[in-house]
């Protein structure tokens, strides 16, 4: 089973600009999570989709946003880049009914902003 | 709000050696899960091992093993025989139950090196 596929894995834009990231769950999870990992700040939660609605959404100005597509593939939007949205970005999915809370993550996309 | 903390920044051991990484937390809910997860250098965070708040006795999965202390709100984690490849970065991580969706509150991280 394929896992958690994320892209792209590294990319660099300057600030102002907007970046689409894409994350492909494993088959079968219907719930998709995003997360910023920063040096600084460590690991903070952005949003969960789930069958193509937002569940729940982080503490994240509205620059960020996301969707999920009826395939459960999700992404994210980052609109007007600053510097500090440089960070590493994971996408984690989720089976349910499968109540076991693990998320299975992806190997992240590397943006910097410059 | 939940709060995680993990105060050891970085940890190292000898291979073969014990090694236990600490984490407390703060919570005011009563069914949760907690987690410790592994990301190595490599950078895909892997799920090394689960412990549901309503059950008393600790979670162990081979190697791993965690001493939880509900009252305490303590959630350590244990590595036996420790191996090159337990080197990684390790996050403690608390999930709250029944909540209807599933999102991790994540401590800062332990660095683990694992020394030949």
């Amino acid at each position: 089973k394929a896992g958690v596929t994320q892209t792209p894995r590294y990319l660099i834009k300057t600030r102002g600009q907007q970046v689409t990231l894409s994350c492909s769950p494993i088959s079968g999870h219907r719930s998709v999570s995003w997360y910023q990992q920063t040096p600084g700040q460590g690991l903070q939660f952005l949003f969960e989709y789930f069958s193509e609605t937002q569940r729940n959404k982080g503490n994240f100005p509205g620059r960020f946003s996301g969707r999920q597509f009826s395939n459960s593939r999700s992404e994210m939007n980052v609109s007007t880049l600053e510097l500090g949205d440089s960070a590493l970005y994971l996408c984690a999915s989720s089976s349910q009914p499968k109540d076991t809370g693990e998320l299975f993550f992806g190997e992240g996309s590397r943006l910097t902003v410059l | 709000a939940q709060t995680v903390t993990q105060s050891q920044p970085e940890m190292s051991v000898q291979e073969a050696e014990t090694v236990t990484l600490s984490c407390t937390y703060d919570t005011s809910e009563s069914n949760y899960y907690l987690f410790w997860y592994k990301q190595p250098p490599s950078r895909q965070m892997i799920l090394v091992i689960r412990q549901e708040a309503y059950k008393q006795q600790n979670a162990t999965e081979n190697r791993f093993s965690v001493n939880f202390q509900k009252a305490a709100k303590s959630f350590s984690l244990k590595i036996s025989d420790s191996q090159l490849g337990d080197t990684a970065m390790y996050f403690c991580a608390f999930m709250k139950l029944g909540a209807g969706s599933y999102q991790l509150t994540f401590g800062k991280g332990t660095k683990l090196s694992v020394i030949p």
